[in-house]
């Protein structure tokens, strides 16, 4: 079954600095990667997603992804930080057309001013 | 995007009881899924729940505890039985929609239903 590991709980940046939240995975054919935001006391919004195609994703808000075959890796990242972008972010995969996505355990960005 | 509406949005529940919660699609979708996520973790797959068929459970989940409807591409429920403080959690309703011509599906979430169970 597939699987997804986030590294790190906390990740801390200052205002203006790049971000990067790091993302592994693992299935056993073509993995759909998706990174999703949680603002507080909200549900997940999606931000982008990887399914085929050129390996530097760009999303929502300025964040970009980068695939990463041979490292099995999806990080997420931001060239300038906002405070606004202080929330909980959460990797996911699928595998291929597989129904089950599966959701990393969450990493919580905090953007200090 | 597909937008997904629930209800309720919060409760508080007594011990025991049951409750069911909506979820309304602006659009039509063939997969809809339940996720769980308790407090301070990551997401849990519930069950998918299939139009004009039974919901599929994943394990550690089962139908008398989460009974689930899909009667029509554009709704679900899914009702929480005999609940227990263990039950209170996040409640997602998501859908798989396609966002554009040839871009692969996508699962959108809704805002969910936040539960507490005393």
């Amino acid at each position: 079954a597939q699987s997804v590991a986030q590294p790190e709980d906390q990740v801390n940046v200052a205002e203006g600095n790049p971000l990067t939240v790091k993302c592994t995975y693992s299935v056993s054919g073509n993995p759909y990667l998706f990174w999703y935001v949680q603002y507080p006391n909200r549900g997940l919004q999606f931000l982008l997603k990887y399914i085929t195609g050129d390996n530097l994703v760009k999303g929502s808000y300025g964040f970009e992804a980068e695939f990463n075959k041979s490292q099995t890796s999806f990080h997420l990242k931001k060239p300038s930080a906002l405070v606004s972008d202080s929330a909980l972010y959460f990797c996911a995969v699928r595998d291929g057309g597989n129904n089950d996505m599966r959701f990393g355990a969450g990493t919580r960005l905090t953007v200090k001013p | 995007s597909a937008v997904i509406s629930q209800k309720p949005s919060r409760d508080i529940c007594q011990r025991g009881t049951s409750l069911t919660i909506q979820c309304q699609v602006d659009s039509q979708v063939t997969m809809m899924f339940w996720y769980r996520q308790q407090p301070g973790q990551s997401l849990t797959l519930i069950a998918t729940a299939n139009q004009g068929s039974e919901a599929t459970y994943e394990s550690g989940f089962v139908i008398d505890k989460f009974p689930i409807s899909r009667p029509n591409l554009t709704f679900s429920t899914l009702t929480v039985s005999n609940m227990s403080p263990e039950d209170s959690s996040i409640y997602l309703c998501s859908v798989e929609a396609y966002p554009g011509q040839g871009s692969g599906n996508t699962i959108y979430f809704g805002e969910g239903s936040w539960l507490t169970v005393v």
